[in-house]
């Protein structure tokens, strides 16, 4: 059974601080996504990892993924308030179906 | 549409009662989603259409849930004799298919009462 196991849950930080969240997944897959959700909206794509090694950077985020021991991490650098919402990690299974299976999200909070 | 449209918003219904919750994909994507959102499962895989393909619906929790796509488009999220613990967001994505990325809507809000 894929399993995608999140931490931490919970996240409170000081603007301007640094920190990274950490997605764990229990069998081989070829595509591990990140995604943001504000209260009360949808989910948002940040970023898609294809093999292991991939890096992606967006402004203060940097996601980075490690196929062999089944990690992704989401770096925050330098926490601005706006960088505050729920992420989520998902691996995809089923082949060509792309099925997602999520993390718990983690709530990130940053504090001005 | 630019986005993935979904109807309605919220929906507040009886125990008991049937649903229908819609989904309209972007133009051209021939993968749909749907998933659902609740408090206690986090966020779990329910259905998916590819083309004409017959539907994977792994993820349904119970035969009360079906779907349906016609035309290869707008979708159709079809919840019948509804229970308290079928309240959740409900989620549909669309992507391009081929393991592109899912564009997720907005969401229907389904309280039970």
């Amino acid at each position: 059974e894929l399993k995608v196991e999140q931490n931490p849950l919970f996240l409170s930080m000081q603007e301007g601080k640094n920190y990274t969240i950490y997605c764990n997944y229990s069998t081989t897959s070829d595509r591990l996504y990140w995604y943001r959700q504000d209260p009360g909206k949808s989910l948002e794509s940040l970023f898609v990892l294809l093999s292991n090694g991939a890096v992606k950077q967006e402004g203060r985020l940097m996601a980075s993924l490690d196929t062999k021991a089944r990690l992704s991490t989401l770096h925050i650098t330098a926490a601005v308030h706006d960088l505050s919402a729920t992420y989520f990690c998902a691996v995809a299974y089923g082949g060509a179906t792309n099925k997602l299976i999520f993390g718990t999200g983690t709530l990130l909070a940053v504090q001005p | 549409g630019a986005g993935v449209s979904q109807s309605p918003s919220n929906k507040v219904t009886e125990k008991g009662k049937d649903v229908e919750l819609r989904c309209d994909p972007i133009s051209g994507h021939t993968a749909l989603y749907w998933y659902r959102q609740s408090l206690g499962q986090g966020l779990e895989f329910l259905i998916y259409f590819q083309g004409n393909s017959a539907p994977d619906k792994s993820g349904l929790p119970s035969d009360r849930f079906s779907a349906e796509r016609t035309g290869g488009s707008v979708s159709t999220l079809t919840i019948q004799r509804t229970q308290q613990e079928d309240s959740a967001v409900y989620l549909c994505a669309s992507s391009p298919g081929g393991g592109g990325t899912q564009h997720f809507g907005d969401g229907t809000r389904l309280s039970i009462l």
